[in-house]
């Protein structure tokens, strides 16, 4: 199957400082990637829909200037949380889809970051 | 009302028997829909997809669609203790053409040995 790998697996930065998480598509083309946020015991949610080589589409309440996404190639994309707080500690999921029409549906999922803010 | 509903749980079922895992949306033109299992601390796996309304089945598991009834199942059979995750329930809405997916708050599950 598809994989997508995602760096750092986890991170611990002091507060005001900036983390950059990368998302690659190992063996295939992600026109689109996807970043979403999970807090403990919550589901994920959307913070944005990255799209290659054009600027990311942020969700309703997400801050654009404060998280990052640059989507270079059909196969990384990174998130920076730029002057981080403890409040922005979380679990950082990327995923990515296919481009080849016929695998367009399937979202594959790295394998998460965990950022601590202390 | 949220897009994508689950009930939170926990579900507890024993080992060996059926699990069945419910999930609700509201956009009524959705188009596909989603199973993930995700471990704690582990990012979701995919479990099952399905399309069109019926059953589709996959080894032990079972989606089931109801379009009509803006309503998606997950059955389990033979639940192992290792089966014991938290489901998230997932869903494309028809008004988005990236194919984003909106993720219920999922239901956790507890197979007893």
């Amino acid at each position: 199957g598809a994989v997508v790998s995602q760096h750092p697996s986890w991170v611990i930065c002091k507060s005001g400082t900036s983390v950059k998480i990368e998302c690659r598509s190992l063996d295939f083309q992600a026109t689109t990637m996807f970043w979403y946020r999970q807090f403990p015991k919550q589901s994920l949610m959307l913070m944005a829909t990255s799209n290659e080589g054009s600027k990311a589409t942020y969700e309703q309440g997400v801050e654009k200037d404060k998280f990052l996404i640059n989507h270079a190639s059909l196969t990384l994309s990174t998130l920076t949380v730029t002057s981080a707080h403890p409040e922005d500690s979380s679990f950082y999921i990327c995923s990515a889809r296919d481009r080849q029409v016929f695998r367009n549906t399937e979202a594959f999922f790295g394998q998460g970051t965990r950022l601590t803010v202390v | 009302q949220k897009e994508v509903e689950q009930n939170s749980g926990p579900l507890s079922v024993p080992e060996g028997a059926i699990a069945s895992l419910n999930c609700t949306y509201s956009d009524r033109g959705s188009q596909s829909f989603f199973w993930y299992r995700q471990y704690s601390g582990k990012s979701p796996e995919l479990i099952m997809f399905i399309y069109s309304n019926g059953d589709k089945e996959d080894g032990r598991f079972t989606a089931q669609l109801n379009k009509a009834s803006q309503y998606v199942s997950l059955l389990i059979r033979d639940s192992q203790p290792s089966d014991s995750a938290t489901y998230l329930c997932a869903v494309n809405p028809a008004w988005d053409s990236s194919y984003k997916l909106i993720f219920g708050s999922g239901t956790r599950l507890l197979v007893r040995p």
